[in-house]
């Protein structure tokens, strides 16, 4: 079982601000991903990683940015928020040859 | 491309009554199979998944799915449901390794499940 760490649980921010969602995983798990789900909806995938320094865009668009700098590590960022954006971000892992993805426990983001 | 179809939107069923939650994928490729439980504020969480073999697969809290392959179909079932079972399910589908896809999973729309007293 992967343990997967999001912060913040739930955060309310204004338009135009600056935002960072944090995702570590204490499983080494090589892949990464984050998925958004509007309430009552299904889940996307918006980006994906195979390893460090691999970041792929996942098949919904989003303008949200991620980086792999290390393999715990999956932050996602928003240069500048917007209502839009609100929405429950989640984040997984799995491993190279596994076939199982592991969730986080999510992140609220409500842009006001 | 892969897609999922959960037929029901929101299923209601009281305690200790059985009850399945449908699920219909369809895809041109081998592919593995996923039901996901979401309680409220939460993630999700694998409640079980169809990898090969046996087509009934056992999972956690009593549930188990049927791979239908002929139907395309991985229905999840209860004999018998808790109070706390009342959440919502999500299918999911994500390419086999030996079509050497990634395993990016494909979500259906979901199924609320409401167990009543």
């Amino acid at each position: 079982e992967a343990d997967i760490y999001q912060t913040p649980r739930y955060l309310v921010i204004g338009t135009g601000k600056k935002i960072t969602l944090e995702c570590s995983q204490t499983m080494g798990h090589d892949k990464m991903y984050w998925y958004q789900q509007d309430p009552g909806m299904e889940l996307h995938l918006i980006h994906y990683s195979y390893g460090v320094n691999s970041t792929e865009k996942g098949d919904l668009s989003s303008e949200s940015t991620v980086s792999r700098i290390r393999t715990e590590h999956f932050p996602l960022t928003l240069e500048s928020a917007r209502p839009s954006h609100t929405s429950q971000y989640l984040c997984a892992s799995s491993e190279v040859r596994g076939n199982t993805i592991y969730f986080g426990e999510g992140s609220w983001l409500t842009v006001v | 491309a892969q897609s999922v179809t959960q037929l029901d939107s929101q299923v209601p069923v009281f305690e200790e009554a059985p009850v399945e939650l449908r699920c219909n994928y369809s895809s041109s490729v081998s592919v593995y199979l996923f039901w996901y439980v979401q309680y409220p504020n939460q993630g999700l969480q694998l409640l079980l998944k169809y990898l090969s073999g046996s087509t009934l697969v056992k999972g956690i809290n009593g549930f188990e799915a049927e791979f239908n392959k002929s139907q395309t179909s991985f229905h999840l079932r209860k004999p018998s449901v808790h109070i706390s079972d009342t959440a919502e399910y999500f299918c999911a589908v994500s390419d086999s390794e030996l079509t050497g896809g990634g395993n990016k999973l494909t979500f259906g729309t979901g199924t609320q499940l409401k167990v009543e007293l």
